[in-house]
């Protein structure tokens, strides 16, 4: 969906650096979410946002941290990458007070991360 | 909480068959669900959802069905095409959950076959 965007979509870095994988969406939603997808397991959840002051964790935020810079913006952080962090990773944003289904999320095209 | 579960990971069918998907859920306090479509190097994208206050709901050449009896979902899909093969999710949102969080399936892996 090219109303939400993903930044960048791959990534090979070293154990123990910093990553950051941005999210922008021109959708207009309030609320943010980051996922991980790991072959076989489906969907995770690592941390979702409601609005611009609201940071909460989800399944697996351990390793993870992120920041709400803008209704617009959500960015992941990985402060010191490690090997099972190798996955898919996708943002995605919903909207359920305004037309459309009720909570869809709409999500961004992903970034495929690799720790070497 | 919730767990969400698919049948098979893997289904492959014929062009022009009728294909089937389906999805388990625990939580009988769930009251939305949504089937999303994965096609290879992007991501999920909605298909069709229901809510629990409905059986069956169709939209163009698919159809959800909920069993709320059993706690089971599927996806039919008419008249299969290639452009069809994708990995499908279905995801579940409970109604305890004061933040609409969503609990995905694993995938299936629908492969279309001329």
């Amino acid at each position: 969906d090219a109303d939400v965007t993903q930044t960048p979509r791959n990534r090979i870095t070293k154990t123990g650096k910093r990553i950051m994988l941005e999210c922008s969406q021109t959708k207009g939603h309030d609320r943010m979410y980051w996922y991980r997808q790991d072959p076989g397991l489906g969907l995770r959840l690592i941390y979702y946002s409601f609005d611009v002051k609201d940071i909460n964790k989800g399944e697996i935020s351990d390793g993870y941290s992120v920041s709400r810079q803008a209704q617009a913006k959500f960015s992941l952080s990985l402060e010191s990458a490690i090997p099972n962090q190798t996955a898919l990773y996708f943002c995605a944003t919903s909207d359920p007070t305004g037309g459309g289904t009720y909570n869809e999320q709409f999500f961004g095209p992903g970034t495929r991360l690799t720790v070497l | 909480g919730e767990s969400v579960g698919l049948h098979l990971p893997t289904l492959s069918v014929q062009e022009g068959d009728n294909s089937i998907i389906n999805c388990a859920y625990s939580n009988s306090a769930s009251d939305y669900f949504i089937w999303y479509k994965q096609e290879s190097g992007k991501g999920p994208q909605f298909i069709i959802d229901i809510r629990s206050n409905m059986d069956k709901r169709q939209g163009q050449r698919v159809t959800v069905l909920l069993n709320k009896t059993v706690k089971h979902l599927s996806l039919q899909i008419a008249a299969t095409q290639p452009g069809d093969s994708a990995v499908y999710f279905c995801a579940v949102r409970d109604r305890g959950s004061t933040l609409g969080r969503l609990y995905f399936g694993r995938g299936t892996q629908l492969t279309v076959w001329p």
